[in-house]
């Protein structure tokens, strides 16, 4: 098993409904991040925690939610989506310095918005 | 904007020629410079990280740098069908705190 999982894997819900992502990592890292993936599209960054700080929100709308309890733990909260929202969403840990540091993704959650 | 450019492709090799991958980035501040595969369906896994101008090898993958051109190679000798996947270029952006952009991937195949 990876050192980041996330769970569920897969997820269809309507516009109206609320559901909530969740992440763990397991490798002693101190930053979390999510990330959504649509088709033909780069990997956007969505949201950055660092020592459970958010230090990053990239113009997400409000309808995408993230929660960071714990340096292990990151939810994303989902409410009134759009269809347009469909996508792999990611998850990835590292260390939040140096800024090099490399940066491990979970397997993803396939999100389908209806 | 920061911006991270890969061609597209499909890139299409014979197995066991070179491919050859490359990347260019926009802002001369970045450090560090990652390549990560993504097969279809699955999430982006690590190939390499390179910091350094010039060259680094990691069994039949090298990466290559030049700061100066901003510009990142990834080379894969050997190719297998198993190479087969997308490549994602990832620079960091400087700023305080662990950041990445990606590139939209370029397509590798590699045909029998």
């Amino acid at each position: 098993e990876t050192g980041v999982t996330q769970t569920p894997r897969h997820l269809v819900m309507g516009m109206t409904n609320k559901k909530s992502l969740k992440c763990e990592q397991h490798l002693g890292h101190n930053a979390m991040y999510w990330y959504k993936q649509s088709a033909k599209k780069p990997l956007e960054l969505m949201f950055v925690y660092s020592l459970e700080e958010r230090v990053e929100n990239n113009s997400v709308p409000s309808r995408f939610s993230p929660e960071c309890p714990n340096s292990s733990h990151l939810f994303l909260h989902l409410h009134t989506l759009q269809p347009e929202d469909s996508a792999l969403y990611l998850c990835a840990s590292s260390q939040s310095l140096p800024e090099t540091e490399t940066q491990y993704f979970g397997p993803g959650t396939r999100l389908l918005v209806l | 904007q920061k911006e991270v450019e890969q061609n597209s492709g499909p890139l299409s090799v014979p197995e066991g020629a070179i491919a050859s991958l490359n990347c260019t980035y926009s802002d001369r501040g970045s450090q560090s410079f990652f390549w990560y595969r993504q097969y279809s369906g699955k999430s982006p896994e690590l190939i390499m990280f390179i910091y350094s101008n010039g060259d680094k090898e990691d069994g039949r993958f090298t990466a290559q740098l030049n700061k100066a051109s901003q510009y990142v190679s990834l080379l894969i000798r050997d190719s297998q069908p198993s190479d087969s996947a997308t490549y994602l270029c990832a620079v960091n952006l400087p700023g305080g705190y662990n950041k990445l952009i990606f590139g939209a991937g370029t397509r590798l195949a590699v045909h029998p």
